[in-house]
């Protein structure tokens, strides 16, 4: 099965700061990976696909960057919705994976 | 729209069985994957089972190969869950979720309202 590794699993920062989660696959899988946003009481959200693509509804400040192993979601100008847990996740194997999650607070 | 809406909040006792369903409308039923993926209290979102609603072909979670039944109903454009020998490590919200269109990899852009489940005795 493919691991998905992600850190930090928590981090807090200021309104307006650059945040930086990143997702450590345990082999190479290319692009194949998404990232989610997920919020209490809510269904996770898409928010990027093939590691570097937005997925419609989300404000450009959201970025996905990596191939190969190495992943980062980038928030520029962190805002009070951002509040969420963040999760990677790997579609190159059938056996799907998710990373642990990234809470990210104010 | 695409929709996905899933079964009521269960109360289980442990060893016993759990069917969740998700009915699907607003698209062709057969045409995309459903997954189920679960979200324990405090811990993080856990992949179970994929479904190919055309073939029924199936993957699952390595933890869940041995209790866990997904199948699908395309009369009633329905996909289910079925998780069996439940103790209270299996209390959480389940979600299904449908393949999106994401270039050449997949991705899961239509969730479930989520179904919470309590095994307690």
């Amino acid at each position: 099965d493919i691991q998905m590794t992600q850190s930090p699993s928590s981090l807090s920062a200021s309104l307006g700061d650059r945040v930086t989660i990143t997702c450590r696959a345990s082999q190479s899988i290319s692009n194949y990976v998404n990232w989610y946003q997920k919020k209490p009481g809510k269904a996770p959200k898409l928010l990027i696909y093939a590691a570097s693509r937005l997925y419609r509804g989300f404000p450009s400040r959201f970025s996905g960057s990596g191939s190969g192993t190495d992943f980062s979601l980038t928030i520029r100008g962190l805002q009070p919705e951002d509040v969420a847990t963040y999760y990677c996740q790997q579609s190159y194997s059938s056996l799907l994976s998710f990373g642990g999650g990234t809470k990210v607070e104010i | 729209q695409v929709r996905l809406v899933q079964s009521g909040a269960e109360v289980k006792k442990p060893g016993a069985s759990l069917k969740v369903s998700c009915e699907a409308s607003g698209y062709t039923f057969t045409k995309y994957a459903v997954i189920w993926v679960r979200e324990a209290p405090g811990q993080g979102l856990e992949w179970m089972a994929w479904i190919s609603v055309d073939n029924n072909n199936t993957h699952y979670g390595q933890r869940f190969q041995d209790r866990l039944t997904v199948t699908t109903d395309t009369s009633t454009n329905t996909a289910y869950m079925e998780l069996r020998s439940l103790t209270s490590d299996d209390t959480a919200m389940y979600y299904c979720a449908r393949e999106g269109s994401c270039s050449s990899t997949s991705c899961y852009a239509y969730w479930g309202q989520g179904t919470l489940v309590t095994v307690s005795s």
